[in-house]
């Protein structure tokens, strides 16, 4: 299957500082990518999802002055968590999908290992 | 608004024994049905989907889930578990695409712990 990469798996980080999350697609070329935070024993709450040279779309509620998405290319969005504090701290997950926007897609997502943010 | 419901928070049960997951939806049309694994730490594994057609799905791992659309349900089984099951897996519902990718909404999941 299709393989999505994440980088770094793991970052601790001080308190306003910002930090990058890389999401890359290894070997297909992801027209759309979505950016999920995982908070511990809870499910996946979709952020963002991102088109590759487009302006991301939020979800309600999600900061996007905080929560930077840029998709420059078909292979790599990366999510910058901005002036991150405690509360920022989580599981960050990116997913991936392909196909045609003309003729619709497979609908199958290819998910990240996951980036835990510690912001002390 | 599409939504998922797992009822079962945490599930034990013994290696050989057979699993049933269970997975209720709302939405207003034929959706996309999905489930996924996540191991501790690390991202989602995808097990099957379903899209149209037969009503039971073969996944990996030696999974299947049927759908019932008059239950608005896609519960996920297993004949015998295997002490690596033991996992979290989430239940997930999306729109047929129509063009801008997949949006996909997840239930809160289940963690399945196997007694050996």
């Amino acid at each position: 299957g299709a393989v999505v990469s994440q980088h770094p798996s793991w970052v601790i980080c001080k308190s306003g500082t910002s930090v990058k999350i890389e999401c890359r697609s290894l070997d297909f070329q992801a027209t759309t990518m979505f950016w999920y935070r995982q908070f511990p024993k809870q499910s996946l709450m979709l952020m963002a999802t991102s088109n590759e040279g487009s302006k991301a779309t939020y979800e309600q509620g999600v900061e996007k002055d905080k929560f930077l998405i840029n998709h420059a290319s078909l292979t790599l969005s990366t999510l910058t968590v901005t002036s991150a504090h405690p509360e920022d701290s989580s599981f960050y997950i990116c997913s991936a999908s392909w196909g045609n926007p003309r003729t619709g897609m497979d609908g199958e997502l290819f998910f990240g290992e996951g980036s835990r943010l510690t912001v002390l | 608004a599409q939504s998922v419901t797992q009822p079962d928070i945490h599930i034990t049960v013994s290696e050989g024994a057979s699993l049933e997951l269970r997975c209720n939806y709302s939405y207003g049309a034929t959706p996309y049905l999905f489930w996924y694994v996540q191991s501790p730490g690390q991202g989602l594994q995808l097990l099957l989907k379903y899209f149209s057609g037969d009503t039971l799905v073969q996944g990996i791992k030696g999974f299947e889930a049927e759908f019932k659309r008059s239950q608005s349900s896609f519960n996920l089984r297993k004949p015998s578990v295997h002490w690596s099951d033991a996992a979290e897996y989430f239940c997930a519902v999306g729109p047929i695409f129509t063009g801008g990718g997949n949006k996909l909404t997840f239930g809160t999941g289940t963690q399945l712990k196997v007694e050996l």
